[in-house]
């Protein structure tokens, strides 16, 4: 149990285009639902964390009109990156919890999504 | 958050244990310790946590001291396969940090 999906798990785009990132929990409802991004050889660095059905909170230095996070249902949250350049280009990271129901649930984290921006 | 300090890398022989340690000494009476991995270019998969007590599962056990200020995650039968990037981070509400974690290498 708790598997979290991600898609598309590899995307190249061009400069100014948009991109969705799909996070999925395919067999627990997850109340919360965090999103990552992580450079070559360092450490995840949190973006944003949302819950079901209310606004994603972003952390200090995240453009919230750059990357817009929607969390529409208890299992699926998105990470739409706008206007996307070449220094977006990073591995994104989703996680979920809710698998227990509690204020310090484990969170379960998806394979990643490998962002190019040409 | 709290923060983690743990070393940068370390080398296990494979089929040895693997004791990987974690200093969180500013870590809150409600904050539990999570112990997380990530193989090159995957997710990072969780692995134990604990709040007080001892923990042990099918992966590894988790040993936290008393004054709940370190841990030390225990492979006890190392594999090529558990060669990755270890992740301690404290957690509170869903929430956490992440340090810069330890690379095991473990080595035939």
């Amino acid at each position: 149990g708790a598997v979290v999906s991600q898609h598309p798990s590899r995307v190249i785009c061009k400069s100014g285009t948009s991109v969705k990132i799909e996070c999925r929990s395919l067999d627990f409802q997850a109340t919360t639902m965090f999103w990552y991004r992580q450079f070559p050889k360092k450490s995840l660095m949190l973006m944003a964390t949302s819950n079901e059905g209310s606004k994603a909170t972003y952390e200090q230095g995240v453009e919230k009109d750059k990357f817009l996070i929607n969390h529409a249902s208890l299992t699926l949250s998105t990470l739409t990156v706008t206007s996307a350049h070449p220094e977006d280009s990073s591995f994104y990271i989703c996680s979920a919890s809710g698998l227990a129901g509690g204020p310090t649930d484990t969170q379960y984290f998806g394979p990643g999504t490998r962002l190019t921006v040409l | 958050d709290a923060k983690t300090t743990q070393p940068p890398s370390m080398d296990c022989a494979e089929g040895r244990a693997a004791n990987l340690p974690c200093n969180h000494s500013t870590i809150s009476g409600n904050e539990y310790v999570y112990w997380y991995r990530q193989i090159h270019s995957q997710g990072p998969q969780y692995i134990i946590h604990g709040l007080k007590n001892n923990e042990t599962n099918e992966m590894a056990s988790l040993i936290i001291t008393e004054d709940r200020k370190s841990s030390t995650l225990i492979l006890p039968h190392a594999t090529l396969r558990d060669t990755a990037v270890y992740y301690c981070i404290v957690q509170l509400a869903g929430k956490s940090t992440f340090g810069d974690g330890t690379t095991l290498t473990v080595k035939p």
